[in-house]
């Protein structure tokens, strides 16, 4: 079974301090990896899609990774406006379930100004 | 302009009391998703569609079900709630397998 943990649960950050959240995954193989942004009470907005290991793409002030075994999401001098749940979803593969996203729990960032 | 569209975004629903969600989509996309989603928690899949193929996840309560009737359109239908079915009700749409999930603003059920 696919299997992805984010950590950690939570962090607070004070504006402009840099940090990175972590997404360890395990799957039969990977099609793709998602980052999302979901703010209180509404849906997961789309930030990034990796499909290799060695992959970057970046947005603003964020910045995601990807190696075989897990992708970081870096947050550079991160603002108050920064701060909400960040999603990680992994797409397998293989099976028959090849539609399948399987999400982590998140990390929740909080910046202080 | 919004693209997935999930109606109603608050519902309170009566122990026991069927509730019917309903989510549209303007993208024409042939994948369409329900997760629920509890406090602090992941998105935990219920069911997708690839156009009217149904997938029924393993761990999915039969309490749960599921309509496609076309394209735009699919509903979630909890046939007698429970407390522990209060959550965040998430509609998705994809494109391809290699595409990005489209998300609706949810809805969030109480049950009383």
């Amino acid at each position: 079974e696919d299997q992805v943990t984010q950590s950690p649960e939570a962090l607070r950050l004070q504006e402009g301090e840099s940090s990175s959240l972590n997404c360890s995954y395990t799957v039969s193989g990977l099609r793709g990896l998602f980052w999302y942004r979901q703010d209180p009470g509404k849906g997961p907005e789309f930030l990034f899609t990796l499909y290799s290991a060695g992959e970057e793409k970046e947005k603003e002030r964020l910045k995601a990774t990807l190696t075989k075994k897990e992708s970081f999401l870096h947050i550079t001098a991160p603002k108050p406006e920064d701060s909400a749940t960040y999603l990680c979803a992994v797409q397998a593969s293989e099976g028959s379930n090849d539609y399948k996203l399987s999400f982590g729990a998140g990390t929740t960032v909080t910046v202080r100004a | 302009d919004a693209m997935v569209i999930q109606n109603p975004r608050y519902q309170v629903t009566q122990f026991g009391k069927p509730v019917t969600l309903s989510c549209s989509q303007t993208l024409n996309h042939n994948v369409m998703y329900w997760y629920q989603q509890k406090s602090s928690q992941a998105p935990k899949l219920l069911f997708h569609y690839y156009d009217k193929d149904f997938n029924n996840e393993a761990d999915t309560p039969d309490n749960f079900q599921s309509r496609r009737p076309n394209t735009s359109f699919c509903f979630l239908d909890i046939r007698s709630p429970g407390l522990g079915d209060a959550a965040m009700y998430l509609c998705a749409t994809r494109y391809l397998l290699n595409t990005e999930a489209f998300f609706g603003q949810g809805t969030r059920l109480t049950v009383v």
